[in-house]
C-alpha cells in the first residue's frame, strides 16, 4: 500500500498520560499535515511541514502538543498530559509541494478516559 | 473570516434517486475547492479539486461544479455504496499553503 500510513489506529489512554502518534506520508510527498476531527465536525488544521521544517501551527495547537518531522520523512505528533477534550480522530495528510491535493491517512482515534 | 457551510447536514435517498449536495464558501480569494468522501472511522478520500468558477469535474456517478460562491456535488442514480459523509474544503489565497478549511459535511444514506 503506497498511501499515507498512520499508527496506531486506536489509542485509549488515561487522563494525564502522554501519547505519541506516527505518520508515514506517501513516499515522494514533501509536505505533511496534521488535522484533528471530532464527531460531527470537519477536520481542523493543526500544523504542517515542508520537508523537515514546520511552517505553520494553528492556534488550536496548545503547548501540550508537539510535532516533529526530523528527516523530512515520517512525522510524530505528541500530546503531553492528555485531557478528555483531546479525544478525537487525528488525521495526517501529505502532498507534493506546488500541488494543492492532499491525501489523508486512516487516522488515529484517541480516547482519553 | 474564511468559512465553509455545507447543506443539508444529512440526506436520505432511494437507490437511483439523483440529488445534489451544496457547499457555500466565503474566502478572501479562492486557491482551490476540494471534495472528499469519508466512510465511518476512516480518513477522508480525495475526490475532486476545482480551481475557478465554471469548472466541472466528473467521476463515475459524481459531478462537481463551482461558482463564485458555492459548489455542488451532483449524484446521479446513486447506489448504496455511495453512502458516506461528503466533505467540502477550501484553500484561500494568502492563507497557509497547508490549511484546508473544511465544512461539517453532508451525511448521505442511499437505501436499496
Amino acid at each position: 500500500d503506497t498511501g499515507v500510513s498512520q499508527n496506531p489506529r486506536h489509542k485509549i489512554t488515561k487522563r494525564g498520560q502522554n501519547v505519541t502518534f506516527r505518520c508515514d506520508p506517501i513516499s515522494e510527498h514533501n509536505r505533511l499535515y496534521w488535522y484533528r476531527q471530532t464527531l460531527g465536525q470537519g477536520p481542523e488544521f493543526l500544523t504542517y511541514f515542508q520537508n523537515e521544517a514546520q511552517l505553520e501551527k494553528s492556534r488550536l495547537l496548545s503547548d501540550r502538543f508537539s510535532a516533529e518531522r526530523p528527516k523530512g520523512s515520517f512525522s510524530t505528533l505528541e500530546i503531553q498530559r492528555t485531557e478528555q477534550g483531546d479525544s478525537a480522530m487525528y488525521l495526517c495528510a501529505s502532498s507534493l509541494a506546488g500541488e494543492l491535493e492532499a491525501f489523508f491517512g486512516q487516522g488515529t482515534r484517541l480516547t482519553v478516559v | 473570516e474564511d468559512q465553509v457551510t455545507q447543506s443539508p447536514e444529512a440526506l436520505r435517498l432511494q437507490e437511483g434517486e439523483s440529488s445534489s449536495l451544496n457547499c457555500s464558501y466565503t474566502v478572501s480569494g479562492l486557491r482551490g475547492l476540494f471534495w472528499y468522501r469519508q466512510d465511518p472511522g476512516k480518513g477522508p478520500e480525495f475526490l475532486f479539486t476545482l480551481y475557478s468558477a465554471g469548472e466541472e469535474k466528473e467521476k463515475e456517478r459524481l459531478k462537481a461544479t463551482l461558482t463564485k460562491k458555492e459548489s455542488f456535488l451532483h449524484i446521479t442514480a446513486p447506489k448504496p455504496e455511495d453512502s458516506a459523509t461528503y466533505l467540502c474544503a477550501v484553500q484561500a489565497h494568502g492563507g497557509s499553503q497547508g490549511n484546508l478549511i473544511f465544512g461539517k459535511g453532508t451525511k448521505l444514506s442511499v437505501k436499496p
